[in-house]
């Protein structure tokens, strides 16, 4: 069981909303990424971080941003959320060695 | 840029019967290739990985791969289905030099094991 967790599990707010999606992870990594995921469509790279302070953006354009203070904590903020932005959020994580990744279980958020 | 095509939406299989999900991928120079499986409510699980050496791999819960570069091809097998394998199966590639580090991932296959 991977030890990587994202709060909240479900997210339905209205539009022009700050909201902050959390993903921690107890393994030590120092690889994390942030994935977004919509149905029977692919997973898409949003946003990557190889440590402490460093942070790029993926494949795929967003208008979120995401910070890491932390190695544990890799949040994920969009500024004013609209309707384009429901979907599902998914975290992940890596030690660089194993070429694995670990998944939260997903933040499903919908903007009304 | 770097892609994966898994061509079927959904895989109906007899328990008990073989099972295959189709997987090809597209990336410049040498790939690394995974699957990863998704119980309902839950994160992806990895199940294994090619990046070099003999071209069948096996990984977790019996499940294996063959890596088939003239045809760029990394399908899932198992030999003999059991109805807890139904869930869903994402495909990755990366190109080697990016590790694990900017995976593309497949839409995913819905696989459905009836008893």
């Amino acid at each position: 069981e991977a030890d990587i967790y994202q709060t909240p599990r479900y997210l339905v707010i209205g539009t022009g909303k700050k909201i902050t999606l959390e993903c921690s992870q107890t393994m030590g990594h120092d690889k994390m990424y942030w994935y977004q995921q919509d149905p029977g469509m692919e997973l898409h790279l949003i946003h990557y971080s190889y440590g402490v302070n460093s942070t790029e953006k993926g494949d795929l354009s967003s208008e979120s941003t995401v910070s890491r203070i932390r190695t544990e904590h890799f949040p994920l903020t969009l500024e004013s959320a609209r309707p384009s932005h429901t979907s599902q959020y998914l975290c992940a994580s890596s030690d660089g060695n194993s070429e694995k990744l670990f998944f939260g279980s997903g933040t499903q958020l919908s903007v009304l | 840029a770097q892609s994966v095509a898994q061509p079927e939406d959904q895989v109906n299989v007899a328990e008990g019967n073989p099972l295959t999900v189709k997987c090809t991928y597209s990336v410049s120079g040498n790939p690394y290739l995974f699957w990863y499986v998704q119980y309902p409510n839950r994160g992806l699980q990895f199940l294994l990985k090619y990046i070099t050496g003999d071209n069948l791999v096996k990984g977790s819960y019996g499940f294996e791969a063959e890596f088939n570069k003239s045809q760029t091809s990394f399908h899932l097998k198992k030999p003999s289905a059991l109805v807890s394998d139904s869930a869903l199966y994402f495909c990755a590639v990366s190109a080697r030099y990016y590790g694990n580090n900017r995976l593309a991932f497949g839409k995913g296959n819905q696989v459905v094991v009836i008893p």
